[in-house]
């Protein structure tokens, strides 16, 4: 089945370290969109990419970066990690003319 | 701008009676409007979506929303609560589909209980 797969699933790191967040997609979708869920508060959208050469910040960029490394790829990095980073992550894809979105599993990020 | 409000944080229901989660929105656009559902330890699961066609929009596991833009809510509803319907839901609402972003916008999820 075409699906979303993320790893790590699970990761615990201390402040100060830098992690990747991976993201990959079979589904053959252009769009892919990186969030973070916290309690409370739904999902934040960090990131956005249209395409391999699209990068767009969303409503919580900061102390984030992206890399589009192929249609299929999108990575998530966290520079320098601090505590309140740790969060559930979750990587989505769209089609350009459809708006729902498709979800991975979610990675969990801990910084102690 | 954008925004959701779902009017509880959580709901507690009986095994085989009815669920009823609310969700109000705001936008700008003709809103496309979706639930999706976040069972533990899961991704999010796409339940049923709204994009101007029927109000009515039924979807996946028996559960059904009703769109009314005069009160701008799209509550979504179930007669008969299941013990595997036991998750986080989650109101959404979307930039109309093809415009720039693509971008949804998140309630901040309702948690739902099932009791035996």
């Amino acid at each position: 089945d075409a699906d979303v797969t993320q790893t790590p699933r699970n990761r615990i790191t201390k402040t100060g370290k830098r992690i990747m967040l991976e993201c990959s997609q079979t589904k053959g979708h252009d769009r892919m969109y990186w969030y973070r869920q916290d309690p409370g508060l739904g999902l934040r959208l960090i990131y956005y990419s249209f395409d391999v050469k699209d990068i767009n910040k969303g409503e919580i960029s900061d102390g984030y970066s992206v890399s589009r490394q192929a249609q299929a790829k999108f990575s998530l990095s966290l520079e320098s990690a601090i505590p309140n980073q740790t969060a559930l992550y979750f990587c989505a894809t769209s089609r350009v003319s459809r708006n729902e979105q498709f979800f991975g599993p979610g990675t969990r990020l801990t910084v102690l | 701008a954008q925004s959701v409000t779902q009017l509880d944080s959580h709901v507690s229901v009986s095994e085989g009676t009815p669920v009823l989660l609310r969700c109000n929105y705001s936008s700008s656009y003709s809103p496309s409007l979706f639930w999706y559902v976040q069972h533990p330890n899961k991704g999010l699961q796409l339940l049923l979506k709204y994009t101007s066609a029927a109000t009515l929009v039924k979807g996946i596991n028996g559960f059904e929303a009703e769109f009314k833009k005069s009160e701008t809510s799209f509550h979504l509803t179930k007669p008969s609560a299941h013990m595997s319907d036991a998750a986080e839901y989650f109101c959404v609402v979307s930039d109309p589909p093809g415009a720039a972003g693509n971008k949804l916008t998140f309630g901040g999820g309702t948690r739902v209980l099932v009791k035996p």
